[in-house]
């Protein structure tokens, strides 16, 4: 099993659209977790920080759940602005603290 | 004021060549990484950085060369370059080894021809 696994994409969606992204992680130790967005051909960026009690940013939504080992983030209202590869981050903290990518789920809004 | 910068932004050597990639922040952060990403576009973790010693090596080839002269700076050097190593090389920088956000630079695209 992969440490951090992804929903495959692309995702295709009108704007105005609500998309779910989902990761699992493998470790059960791992303390930190994020989602990070990447354009094409930059650097990835963080989106946000997840949080045990979910958090929000505006349009985006991020939830934890520890039992499941499992991460989502919301985006509602898509724009085209949007359009970009999202990539859950999880610590492996018992291991010296390594982030792990997930290998990212390409979202393109459409008009 | 380039939180994370590495240079070269692009690199295009021959096989068998010998280089090098230069990384700084200046967020005074106390760890620094080397990731690759590959042209399926996986990011993975090569290297890990804190207050310049070497935590994390990931079975990388002993020809990448990890190199901190101080906590500010991450450079990594490639000895005998192969087609296989061409790939965008991300530096980043934590506060607080994988506790904290990554920043990344703008990455080096390396080319192996």
């Amino acid at each position: 099993r992969k440490e951090v696994e992804q929903d495959p994409g692309p995702f295709n969606v009108p704007e105005g659209a609500t998309v779910a992204f989902n990761c699992t992680y493998s470790n059960s130790a791992s303390q930190s977790f994020f989602w990070y967005r990447q354009d094409c051909r930059k650097e990835p960026k963080l989106l946000m920080s997840v949080y045990s009690s979910g958090n929000e940013d505006g349009r985006f939504t991020a939830q934890l759940n520890r039992a499941s080992q499992y991460i989502s983030l919301l985006i509602r209202d898509s724009k085209l602005s949007d359009s970009a590869t999202y990539l859950c981050v999880v610590n492996i903290g018992n291991q010296g603290g390594k982030l792990i990518f997930g290998q990212g789920t390409e979202l393109s809004v459409k008009p | 004021d380039t939180a994370v910068s590495q240079t070269p932004k692009y690199l295009v050597t021959q096989m068998g060549n010998d280089k090098s990639i230069k990384c700084e922040q200046n967020l005074g952060h106390d760890t620094m990484y080397w990731y690759k990403q590959d042209s399926k576009k996986f990011l993975k973790i090569m290297f890990s950085y804190n207050n310049k010693e070497l935590i994390i090596n990931e079975t990388v080839p002993n020809r990448f060369s990890p190199k901190s002269p101080d906590k500010a700076h991450l450079n990594l050097h490639i000895n005998s370059l192969e087609l296989g190593d061409s790939a965008v090389y991300f530096c980043a920088s934590s506060q607080e080894m994988g506790l904290t956000e990554a920043f990344f630079g703008q990455g080096t695209r390396l080319t192996v021809v």
